[in-house]
């Protein structure tokens, strides 16, 4: 069983970037699919994209496209998430996931586990 | 994209209640929907998978049935660690998309 540690809590100024890691321990990443989810204070939950670190394909919601790059290390067993061109509306909490894929079927099975979350603040 | 729209968004009960959510999908999504529950300040936790599959460690007292556009999570008898938000998710067309949730709270 894979267990999810995100990195810590971030403040950004408008315009800049943020990197928010999630590192697995317990089984390889190759075995699993990683999803990224955020969730804006006092919202709900929003799918921003997928990587499937054996091929290193991705997929991401229209949302983010352009915007947002999820990237995995194998040797370290760590996903990335970057997401450039910050405003207060990205202002959240960012949660990684694992995911089984389907590859006949070409989506990602039902997210478990989560990481604990990383809270991204924009402000100026 | 596939809309999710749970009912009811709030929900008042006591231990004990049987409760039910529903979530409606705007297109048949066959049974590709998975239930979660949310603590404040916690990740979501997985709790059924393809509509209707108890993820292991999860109490039987939830069980989710339903298939194509409607769904629903039903809690047999509420226990005081249910008391949380929930959501289901859709897994059959991109992008992946939840529901706006259902909050649960003591009566």
């Amino acid at each position: 069983q894979v267990h999810l540690v995100q990195s810590g809590a971030e403040v950004k100024r408008p315009g800049s970037s943020v990197k928010v890691s999630c590192k697995a321990s317990g089984d390889p990443f190759s075995n699993y699919a990683v999803n990224w989810v955020r969730q804006a204070p006092g919202q709900g939950l929003e799918w921003m994209g997928m990587i499937i670190p054996i091929s290193g394909s991705t997929n991401y919601a229209q949302k983010f496209q352009g915007r947002a790059t999820i990237t995995t290390d194998e040797s370290t067993g760590t996903a990335f998430m970057e997401l450039s061109s910050l405003t207060s509306d990205d202002t959240a909490v960012y949660y990684c996931a694992t995911s089984g894929y389907s590859y006949g079927y070409g989506f990602p099975t039902w997210f478990d586990p989560w990481g604990q979350g990383t809270l991204v603040t924009v402000s100026s | 994209d596939i809309q999710l729209t749970q009912s009811p968004s709030f929900l008042s009960a006591s231990v004990g209640d049987r409760v039910t959510i529903t979530c409606r999908a705007s297109q048949g999504i066959d049974r590709y929907l998975a239930w979660y529950q949310q603590k404040p300040g916690k990740a979501p936790k997985l709790l059924i998978y393809t509509a209707t599959t108890l993820q292991s460690g999860v109490p039987s007292r939830f069980r989710g049935s339903g298939f194509g556009t409607e769904f629903t999570l039903t809690i047999s008898s509420l226990q005081p660690e249910d008391f949380a938000t929930y959501y289901c998710q859709q897994l059959t067309n991109y992008p992946i998309t939840f529901g706006q949730g259902t909050r649960l709270e003591i009566k």
